[in-house]
């Protein structure tokens, strides 16, 4: 079956970088893009970028432009979401999610804390 | 504020049914057939039950069902059941510069 299994929770300082792995498995894992989202609490969803596994061509939001970076690693199926420059705003639960029409696999969510 | 205008809350005795709506724009809702809704229940990841608008992934029960009209998704659920207490969101594509927008989120309560 397929399962994207996440890395554990962060804490980290204002300023600091932050870097999310997400396992993929139960699938051909160069046949669909890997998504990173994330979830303040009370919010809904908000898309941060994708990575084709294949080519590891990425796109981002605009907003996150120059701080996130995806990348992958294919010999071991791993999709990695590193954020940098990190504020107390991106307190939040992060999310990768396999997309087909739409995000139809999601791993457990990471919660990535930011306080000093 | 999110992208996409979702009703805070909606609540039903069971066996009912509960619409929620899910109000954006022509440069998203109105302007693509990609529009998806996910279940959350608390310290879960979102499911998938509706995408492309109104098609259900196998294993979604028939009491979900999704339609738009104009900038306006909707959801209904039908025969509402205790299991279906949860929060629900809407997304849709939203060009090449918002891939994806989703909405704040509705809690479905059921009396």
């Amino acid at each position: 079956q397929v399962q994207l299994v996440q890395s554990g929770a962060e804490m980290k300082k204002p300023g600091a970088s932050v870097k999310v792995s997400c396992k993929a498995s139960g699938y051909t894992f160069s046949d669909y893009y890997i998504h990173w989202l994330r979830q303040a609490p009370g919010q809904g969803p908000e898309w941060l970028g994708y990575i084709n596994p294949k080519s590891g061509g990425t796109s981002y939001a605009q907003r996150f432009q120059g701080r996130v970076i995806v990348t992958r690693d294919t010999s071991i199926r791993t999709v990695y979401m590193d954020l940098s420059r990190l504020r107390s705003d991106d307190t939040a639960v992060y999310y990768c999610a396999r997309r087909g029409p739409t995000f139809d696999y999601w791993g457990q969510g990471t919660l990535v804390a930011v306080s000093s | 504020q999110s992208a996409l205008t979702q009703p805070p809350s909606a609540s039903g005795s069971p066996g009912q049914s509960v619409t929620i709506s899910c109000t954006g724009s022509s440069n998203d809702v109105g302007g693509y057939n990609y529009v998806s809704w996910y279940q959350q229940y608390p310290g879960k990841a979102p499911k998938l039950i509706i995408h492309e608008v109104d098609k259900r992934p196998s294993g979604v029960p028939d009491r979900f069902s999704g339609s738009k009209s104009g900038n306006t998704a909707s959801l209904t659920v039908s025969g509402l059941q205790a299991e279906d207490e949860a929060d629900y969101y809407c997304s849709s594509h939203g060009g090449s510069s918002n891939f994806a927008l989703f909405g704040g989120g509705t809690k479905v309560t059921v009396l």
